[in-house]
């Protein structure tokens, strides 16, 4: 089992860029999460699904798009890159059918740079 | 207006005493919470949690205690060990448990 993969690890963009950050897991996990954090502040949540096709805002959900096509797959999409989105991004799943509500599974980070 | 907070930013505690790690939260209905491990360049991994019916949940040397009427929780080690050294998160979720709130979290270092 790989659990949840994040790809890239780190990145650089240019403000205005865009990008997506990949984010699968292999546990077949219905609930999937996109959090950043910066230095400090803990974990914020950007968005969040509780099924394929299904999607809600978080706390930050500005400057930020998601999908949830399959199961598997949760990709964050940056549409134009901004200073402020600099941050370690971390992708999550969890499986409330389970019972087991909030042990969530995390990804090892992505860490973006906007310069 | 965060609604979980941990107030201390770390914990220096020397190896085989307690370490206690405090969260206090400001949305009276959260009734699940959780405690994450964290190490540098991973992702957190979740620790114990706890459900507002309980005031108390043990596993091995961690336990965690909630007071719902002072909203506080707390999260022991005992004995600590440098191992242990890591950045402890907080986390709480109301119903229907699709979204988990973050403290920002305390650094723990345990001194041999």
């Amino acid at each position: 089992n790989a659990g949840v993969t994040q790809t890239p690890k780190f990145r650089i963009l240019k403000i205005g860029q865009s990008m997506t950050l990949q984010c699968t897991q292999d546990m077949n996990h219905n609930y999937m999460y996109w959090y950043r954090q910066d230095p400090g502040m803990g974990l914020k949540l950007i968005y969040y699904s509780v099924g394929a096709g299904i999607t809600d805002k978080g706390e930050v959900p500005n400057g930020y798009n998601v999908s949830r096509s399959t199961t598997e797959d949760f990709p964050l999409r940056l549409e134009l890159a901004a200073p402020s989105q600099t941050s370690v991004y971390f992708c999550a799943s969890t499986d409330n059918r389970q019972g087991r509500a909030g042990e969530l599974f995390f990804g090892e980070g992505s860490r973006l740079t906007v310069l | 207006d965060q609604q979980v907070k941990q107030n201390s930013p770390s914990l220096s505690v020397q190896e085989g005493r307690i370490s206690i790690l405090n969260c206090d939260y400001t949305n009276s209905m959260f009734d699940y919470f959780l405690w994450y491990k964290k190490y540098p360049a991973e992702g957190p991994t979740f620790l114990i949690s706890i459900s507002s019916i309980k005031d108390k949940n043990e596993d091995g040397r961690f336990t965690v205690f909630l007071n719902k009427s002072a909203k506080h929780l707390s999260l022991h080690i005992v004995p600590s060990q440098p191992g242990d050294s890591a950045v402890y998160f907080c986390a709480a979720s109301a119903l229907p448990f699709n979204k988990f709130y973050f403290g920002s979290g305390t650094k723990l270092n345990v001194k041999p």
